[in-house]
């Protein structure tokens, strides 16, 4: 059982370029979620959602889009990559109304330069 | 505005010793609370939880207390061990807009010495 899978490990991007963090569960939860870890900062909501086809804002929701059309994958796009945006990115995932405890990939490390 | 505050950045204790982490809250709404446990370069496992109906929760060396009056709950680690050296994680849930989420505090780096 492979839980939740980030892809890729490390990136590195220039200013204004784009890319997509993969985020997949094989756990079959219907909630999924991005988080951002920067130090001193602790883990902040960018995306969250709640099943296929439903996704909504967290806390630093701006610079980044989200999608949902499957209940395995829940991609996080920067549009236009910015040096703000240089943190390490977790996913993560649970059931919606089964037990409070979410599930953590082992993250993203982004530089932007 | 900080919703869940751990201000202990840094905790070192000694081997067999108590480790005691701490955490305040300011929203009377969450109901429910975690600990998440962070080891460098890998993501955060949830290590124990309480509701907000308890005052504690108990799991092997870990036990998690809840003071729902003054709005704090604190982990307690015994014996600490060098292996429980990592980031702790305090989150508590909400619900807002009908969706539940989790608010994290800024953890709190526990060094646990041989």
């Amino acid at each position: 059982n492979a839980g939740v899978t980030q892809t890729p490990k490390f990136q590195v991007l220039k200013t204004g370029q784009s890319m997509t963090l993969q985020c997949a569960q094989d756990m079959n939860h219907e909630y999924m979620s991005w988080y951002r870890q920067d130090p001193g900062m602790g883990l902040r909501l960018i995306h969250y959602s709640v099943g296929a086809g439903i996704t909504d804002q967290g806390e630093v929701p701006n610079g980044y889009n989200v999608s949902r059309s499957t209940t395995e994958d829940f991609p996080l796009r920067l549009l236009s990559a910015a040096p703000s945006q240089t943190s390490v990115y977790f996913c993560a995932s649970k059931p919606v109304g089964q037990g409070n405890i979410q599930y953590f990939g082992a993250g993203t490390r982004l530089s932007v330069l | 505005d900080q919703q869940v505050k751990q201000n202990s950045p840094s905790l070192s204790v000694q081997e067999g010793r108590i480790s005691i982490l701490n955490c305040d809250y300011t929203n009377s709404m969450f109901d429910y609370f975690l600990w998440y446990k962070k080891y460098p370069a890998e993501g955060p496992t949830f290590l124990i939880s309480i509701s907000s109906i308890k005052d504690k929760n108990e799991d092997g060396r870990f036990t998690v207390f809840l003071n729902k009056s003054a709005k704090h709950l604190s982990l307690h680690i015994v014996p600490s061990q060098p292996g429980d050296s990592a980031v702790y994680f305090c989150a508590a849930r909400g619900t807002q807009g009908g969706s539940e989420k989790l608010v994290f505090g800024k953890g709190t780096k526990l060094t646990v010495n041989p």
